[in-house]
């Protein structure tokens, strides 16, 4: 069955640093995959998407990589500032194209 | 975008008894779906609101459980029966604009049963 793996640990990261989250799958060709955003007691907040034949994209401080042969998605936030921590998801479609899977997600502190 | 608000926001309720959560748009959409969080998890597709039709249910959720409404194309409900402590979690809907594959969520519920 399809599988979406994050790091399940928390990442903390020094205020200024490039924090990198990775996202894994498996049994799975998405045509693309997507980067969303939950701060507590919120919903998920979509970032990025980023399609099969794209190797990277870039938003602001946010840059994600796709790597269809690894099966690997790389969320990289560069000179990070501590309100960038949060929980961050990745998402791939499912069979039925509007419908979307969630990772875990990846908790994300920024210390001062 | 969308603008999405539920309510509502949370509520504490009793084993056995119902609870209905509203889900209202700001702009006409064909797909809204239901999502369940559960403390620590990840977001689990409950089902699928299709206005004029029934409610498509992921596996492991049934429509005795989780009736869904879609009256029109702004709003949706959801309604947990027969409530147990097993249920407590946060119930999210979103919506997908058909220009886009990003899904927009709403606020949650966030639900305690006791």
């Amino acid at each position: 069955s399809q599988k979406i793996e994050q790091n399940s640990e928390a990442l903390n990261i020094q205020e200024g640093k490039t924090a990198t989250l990775t996202c894994n799958y498996t049994n799975y060709s998405p045509a693309y995959l997507q980067w969303y955003r939950q701060d507590p007691g919120r919903g998920p907040v979509f970032l990025l998407l980023i399609r099969e034949n794209e190797k990277e994209k870039r938003k602001e401080r946010l840059k994600v990589t796709f790597d269809t042969t690894l099966k690997q998605s790389l969320f990289h936030i560069t000179a990070s500032q501590p309100a960038d921590s949060a929980t961050y998801l990745c998402a791939l479609p499912r069979s039925s194209a509007s419908k979307i899977i969630f990772g875990s997600g990846t908790r994300l502190s920024i210390r001062p | 975008s969308a603008v999405i608000s539920q309510k509502p926001s949370r509520d504490i309720c009793q084993r056995g008894t119902s609870l209905t959560i509203q889900c209202q748009v700001d702009s006409q959409v064909t797909m809204m779906f239901w999502y369940r969080q559960q403390p620590g998890q990840s977001l689990t597709l409950i089902a699928t609101a299709n206005q004029g039709s029934e409610a498509t249910y992921e596996s492991g959720f049934v429509i005795d459980k989780f009736p869904i409404s879609r009256p029109n194309l702004t709003f949706s409900t959801l309604t947990v029966s027969n409530m147990s402590p097993e249920d407590s979690s946060i119930y999210l809907c979103s919506v997908s604009p058909e220009t886009s594959r990003e899904q927009y969520f709403g606020p949650g519920t966030r639900l305690t049963v006791t």
